[in-house]
């Protein structure tokens, strides 16, 4: 079983959705919680993160933890086809620098 | 004004032989990664260093030798090479060894046949 889990996807919506996009995790030492955004044949970028429990926004962008379920989700408001792309959930344990990533939900939003 | 780049982009290659992929960052960070992505788009960490010595070194085949000459590149030397290290290979970068920001470059697709 891996440590992050991630619906692979495919998810398809129309331009204007809002989505959901989740992981869940095993290792109740992971304190930091992040979400990156890979496009095709790029390398992946930081979209936010949190730490520990609780919701944070960032524009149509909302990540929220429940540490109790070991639940992660990403919402995206108002989504547009620019967010296609493969959303990668991650998270690391208090001091340490080693990530540990879900496999990747590929999100295509259509006109 | 790259912030990580990789060569080469891809690279393409028989079973056995030896290859090299080059990474360089020119944001000052003090700590650098490679990174496996199978064809699932698992990512999965190989190596870290920080200042030029080795921090994680994941359960890599020794196939495997990262080099950092300095603090900013890092090389991956792959000896050997088998099918089953066909993968996009990532180069990353962050400020500090603890830190939920990593920068990554765009990846050397490599195919071993």
């Amino acid at each position: 079983q891996k440590e992050v889990e991630q619906d692979p996807g495919p998810l398809s919506v129309p331009e204007g959705a809002i989505v959901s996009l989740n992981c869940t995790y095993s290792n109740s030492a992971f304190q930091y919680f992040m979400w990156y955004r890979q496009y095709s044949r790029k390398g992946p970028e930081l979209l936010m993160y949190t730490y520990s429990s609780g919701n944070k926004e960032d524009g149509r962008f909302t990540a929220q933890v429940d540490k109790s379920s070991k639940y992660i989700s990403l919402f995206i408001r108002d989504s547009q086809p620019s967010d296609s792309a493969t959303y990668l959930c991650a998270s690391r344990s208090y001091n340490t620098d080693k990530l540990i990533f879900g496999t990747g939900t590929r999100l295509q939003v259509f006109p | 004004d790259t912030a990580v780049s990789q060569t080469p982009k891809y690279l393409v290659t028989q079973m056995g032989n030896d290859k090299s992929i080059k990474c360089e960052q020119n944001l000052g960070h003090d700590t650098m990664y490679w990174y496996k992505q199978d064809s699932k788009k698992f990512l999965k960490i190989m190596f870290s260093y920080n200042n030029k010595e080795l921090i994680i070194n994941e359960t890599v085949p020794n196939r495997f030798s990262p080099k950092s000459p300095d603090k900013a590149h890092l090389n991956l030397h792959i000896n050997s090479l088998e099918l089953g290290d066909s993968a996009v290979y990532f180069c990353a970068s962050s400020q500090a060894r603890v830190d939920n920001e990593q920068f990554f470059g765009p990846g050397t697709r490599l195919t071993v046949l």
